[in-house]
């Protein structure tokens, strides 16, 4: 079975900081990965996704993501912080050809941004 | 454009109280489901359908119930709530088969039972 971690519950950053948020997966093949935000009382947007070829991927709004299969890890990055961004962050992950392209998701990461 | 459209967002059910959260797509989605989020836990889950007459269980599927009669509607139904069902849920579409697509989530329904 898939399984996603989400090491870091809650992130702190200043505003103009860069921001790293770690997603570490558990899958026998390569999935098909993806980040998620939701802001405070919406639903979930998709950020960027991985299927294959370049392991640099880049997302919405200056998001950017990095697969690693040595690590069995798909980050999120950004090189500069804005006060917009504080949301919470989901890694998920999904197994090609799957019914329903049903997703497992991390426990999520809490990020505040520091003005 | 709609979207994914879900109704009530707030409910406040007493233990043992039925419900019918109701969720609509209006993008000709095949794949639509059911997810529950709990603090700490992601999203779980809960119910999928494939197209309209099929439906299947997710990881976290007892004491719920779906049906899934037009490509637009997946109703998802507590017979007989339980508070370890106060959570956000949120029901997701998708166009694509076979390769996994963006799923495209409504904006949830809070339940609360007491």
């Amino acid at each position: 079975a898939q399984s996603v971690t989400q090491p870091d519950i809650h992130i702190t950053v200043s505003e103009g900081a860069s921001l790293e948020l770690r997603c570490n997966y558990s899958y026998g093949a390569t999935p098909y990965l993806f980040w998620y935000v939701q802001s405070p009382g919406q639903g979930l947007q998709l950020l960027l996704k991985y299927f294959s070829g370049d392991t640099l991927v880049q997302g919405i709004k200056g998001f950017e993501a990095e697969f690693k299969r040595s690590q069995s890890s798909f980050n999120l990055r950004k090189p500069s912080v804005h006060w917009s961004d504080a949301a919470e962050y989901f890694c998920a992950v999904g197994a090609p050809n799957n019914a329903g392209n049903m997703l497992t998701f991390g426990g999520g990461t809490r990020l505040m941004v520091k003005p | 454009n709609a979207g994914v459209t879900q109704t009530p967002k707030f409910q406040v059910l007493k233990t043992g109280q039925s419900m019918t959260l109701q969720c609509a797509q209006d993008m000709n989605h095949e794949y639509m489901s059911w997810y529950r989020q709990d603090p700490g836990m992601g999203l779980r889950l809960i119910h999928y359908s494939v197209g309209a007459g099929i439906t299947d269980q997710g990881e976290v599927p007892n004491g719920y119930n779906v049906s899934r009669s037009t490509t637009e509607d997946f109703p998802l139904r507590l017979l007989s709530a339980a508070p370890s069902q106060t959570s956000v849920y949120f029901c997701a579409s998708t166009v694509s088969g076979g390769v996994a697509g963006e799923l495209f989530f409504g904006e949830g329904s809070r339940l609360t039972v007491l």
